[in-house]
């Protein structure tokens, strides 16, 4: 499986933009980086992908090395609400019978927003 | 337009019983997707349904099982209840299923057994 690397945790200043990076050094020409994030006590909740350029909407921007071995979730301006685990994940498809296209969830980051 | 519902919220079970758990997608939905997550394991994938079929399986004994019906809805079945069986089970909807789809999770059920 296409593995992804991130910090355990980072904090952020409320109101200040913050920026989660996330190594996928293995990622290959096909594989979508989507980025997840988990409130507590909630199912995980769909943040932002990407494939080879950057992607902004309403929630976020997602900028993506050239190379794409790499790439940072910007939150633009943190929120309480914005307290979180977040998720980088590599949508891979694999040719095993009928494809696989499961969301593979490593640790993820806790961000911590100080008031 | 209605998210993901799954039911019932809480479960208490023993062990040696089975429980049955239930997911209703986003509507227009054709893919759902099973989730288990415990706090040492993290989220580990179930399966896969699309279009009645399943597509593909995590790394979880026979014990656990499940299904689609034709208006999408699934179910999860877990025989035979382990202690560590207990776990938050999610369920996540997709339009499709291709790697640009975006997978809608539900509020998730929560198993414990005793």
């Amino acid at each position: 499986d296409a593995k992804t690397t991130q910090p355990n945790s980072m904090e952020s200043n409320e109101e200040e933009p913050v920026h989660l990076p996330c190594n996928h050094s293995t990622i290959s020409g096909t594989d979508y980086i989507h980025w997840y994030r988990q409130l507590p006590s909630q199912g995980p909740e769909y943040v932002i992908h990407g494939l080879t350029s950057n992607v902004n909407n309403r929630m976020a921007s997602l900028a993506i090395a050239e190379d794409r071995k790499s790439s940072t979730l910007i939150l633009h301006r943190a929120t309480l609400r914005d307290a979180a685990v977040y998720y980088c994940i590599l949508r891979v498809v694999t040719y095993s019978g009928a494809g696989s296209y499961q969301l593979t969830f490593g640790k993820g980051t806790k961000l911590s927003v100080i008031p | 337009k209605a998210g993901v519902t799954q039911t019932p919220r809480y479960l208490i079970k023993t062990r040696g019983q089975q429980v049955t758990l239930s997911c209703s997608p986003i509507s227009g939905h054709r893919s759902v997707s099973w989730y288990q997550q415990t706090p040492g394991q993290g989220l580990q994938f179930l399966f896969e349904y699309f279009s009645e079929t399943q597509r593909n399986k995590g790394n979880f004994p026979g014990r656990f099982s499940g299904r689609q019906f034709s208006n999408s809805r699934s179910e999860m079945n877990v025989s035979t209840l382990e202690l560590g069986d207990s776990a938050l089970y999610l369920c996540a909807s997709s339009l499709l299923a291709g790697v640009a789809d975006t997978q809608y999770f539900g509020p998730g059920t929560r198993l414990t057994v005793l």
